[in-house]
């Protein structure tokens, strides 16, 4: 079946625009996390949405940083007033709540702020 | 302190050679480890689990030790195919709510 896609693939925009973000995942599964990942860096936890529970924001940067889920469907990372530090891939994955382990990871979303 | 911490490397080891990375955490409290491996440019995947007892998957041999807190993976073998990024992955408690934390990972370079 078909895997977690996220889009774009490629963001350039500039200094202070709003960006968006779209994560489909895996049909059926319950949990949905956002990463970023910075040119040679780990993964750096953002959200995570577990089914209807309230969802972890914790590793949220700042206020400029949001996110949405509708159901166990579709989520999108919204980042206003963009910054040249926020320039990162960001990575989606999903797991379902059988095998919270295995987390299935879109391509990603490289952004580029100039 | 990081909760998960490893060794970014790059580990740079010849065709065939036996490789060995470790990671500690810092939540004692933590019940569930794992390794994912990413390509360059590429998304992480799951490589394996580690269990208590140790585990073997193919070349690769993953133990926990608890008291320590580390986690470790050994490559056997090494192949040019193994280069990649060997991220440890820890389940945050309480219980498995499904918040994997992430090291930074440790870059392995296999040449021929």
């Amino acid at each position: 079946g078909a895997g977690v896609s996220q889009s774009p693939s490629n963001k350039v925009t500039e200094k202070g625009k709003d960006v968006e973000l779209r994560c489909d995942p895996i049909s059926g599964h319950t949990a949905l996390y956002w990463y970023r990942q910075r040119l040679g860096q780990g993964l750096e936890f953002l959200i995570y949405f577990q089914g209807n529970s309230a969802p972890d924001k914790s590793g949220l940067p700042s206020d400029r940083f949001s996110a949405e889920r509708t159901g166990e469907s579709v989520s999108t990372l919204t980042i206003q007033r963009t910054q040249q530090e926020d320039s990162a891939v960001y990575l989606c994955a999903s797991s379902s709540r059988q095998l919270i382990e295995t987390q299935y990871f879109g391509p990603g979303t490289r952004l580029l702020v100039l | 302190r990081k909760e998960v911490e490893q060794d970014p490397g790059p580990f740079n080891v010849p065709e065939g050679a036996t490789v060995a990375f470790n990671c500690t955490y810092s939540n004692s409290a933590s019940q569930s480890f794992f390794w994912y491996r990413q390509d360059c440019r590429k998304e992480p995947k799951l490589l394996m689990s580690v269990y208590s007892s140790g585990n073997e998957d193919g070349r690769f041999t993953a133990q926990l030790n608890r008291a320590s807190q580390y986690i470790s993976l050994l490559i056997r073998d090494s192949k040019l195919s193994d280069s990649a990024t060997y991220l440890c992955v820890v389940i945050s408690p309480p219980g498995n709510t499904g918040k994997l934390i992430f090291g930074q990972g440790t870059t392995l370079q296999v040449k021929p």
